[in-house]
């Protein structure tokens, strides 16, 4: 099974809104509510930024929403803030193999 | 807080084994699955294997399957992979994370697995 797939760069100036999407099939993203999304800088752990589409964990700020539609999953970040770059993963559970990713996508803020 | 602090990574020959382990700390691990995912130098991410709360079920990606094998000691809340057969392609940062497949809700700060002669 294939990753799903992401833009491999996005970029956006401070306090812009940038959106990242993720396109799966209808095995994974299309066919269940359970899409994450997370956030690495360099060097570091990933971090859940979202869940079940659209769910943030505590403590994640409010400037980072989720959405799906279809087959395609986005990530939404509003007032984009330097601390922002980095790269941002979205996964999906997958009736085939069932924990897909894709395959990353690097935020650069101006 | 939580933390999942991960060891055992290091230099290994094709064919040479590694056990990981990894401590969590800051929430009750037993009554959480666990994860190992792992992101091979500039790649993505992979999810590896999962383990249910009491050890009873265990699963893998494909790629590993024969060689890979997930743990776990409540009593001393830790989680292991014991890997065999490494390979070249087994090449990759090792992080230890709690959940299923859903989703990762914390993870480690990974530890490196480099398989090369």
């Amino acid at each position: 099974q294939s990753a799903l797939t992401q833009p491999a760069s996005v970029s956006g100036s401070p306090g812009q809104s940038i959106t990242i999407s993720c396109t799966g099939t209808s095995s994974d993203v299309g066919a269940y509510n359970y899409v994450c999304w997370y956030q690495q800088h360099p060097g570091k752990a990933p971090k859940l930024m979202i869940y079940d589409v659209s769910y943030r964990p505590s403590g994640v700020s409010n400037r980072f929403s989720g959405s799906k539609s279809g087959n395609t999953a986005s990530l939404t970040i509003s007032g984009l803030q330097a601390e922002d770059e980095a790269d941002y993963y979205c996964s999906s559970y997958t009736s085939i193999t069932h924990v897909i990713f894709g395959g990353g996508t690097k935020l650069t803020v101006l | 807080e939580v933390q999942l602090v991960e060891s055992g990574g290091g230099l290994v020959q094709p064919g040479g084994s590694l056990r990981l382990s990894c401590v969590a700390s800051g929430f009750t691990f037993r009554r959480y699955w666990m994860s190992w995912v792992r992101q091979a130098p500039g790649k993505g991410l992979e999810w590896v294997a999962n383990i249910n709360e009491d050890g009873s079920e265990k699963n893998y990606v494909d790629s590993v399957k024969g060689r890979f094998i997930i743990s776990r000691d409540n009593a001393e809340n830790s989680l292991y992979l014991q890997m065999n057969s490494l390979r070249a392609e087994d090449t990759a940062v090792y992080y230890c994370a709690e959940g299923r497949w859903e989703r990762q809700d914390q993870w480690g700060q990974g530890t490196l697995v480099t398989v090369s002669s």
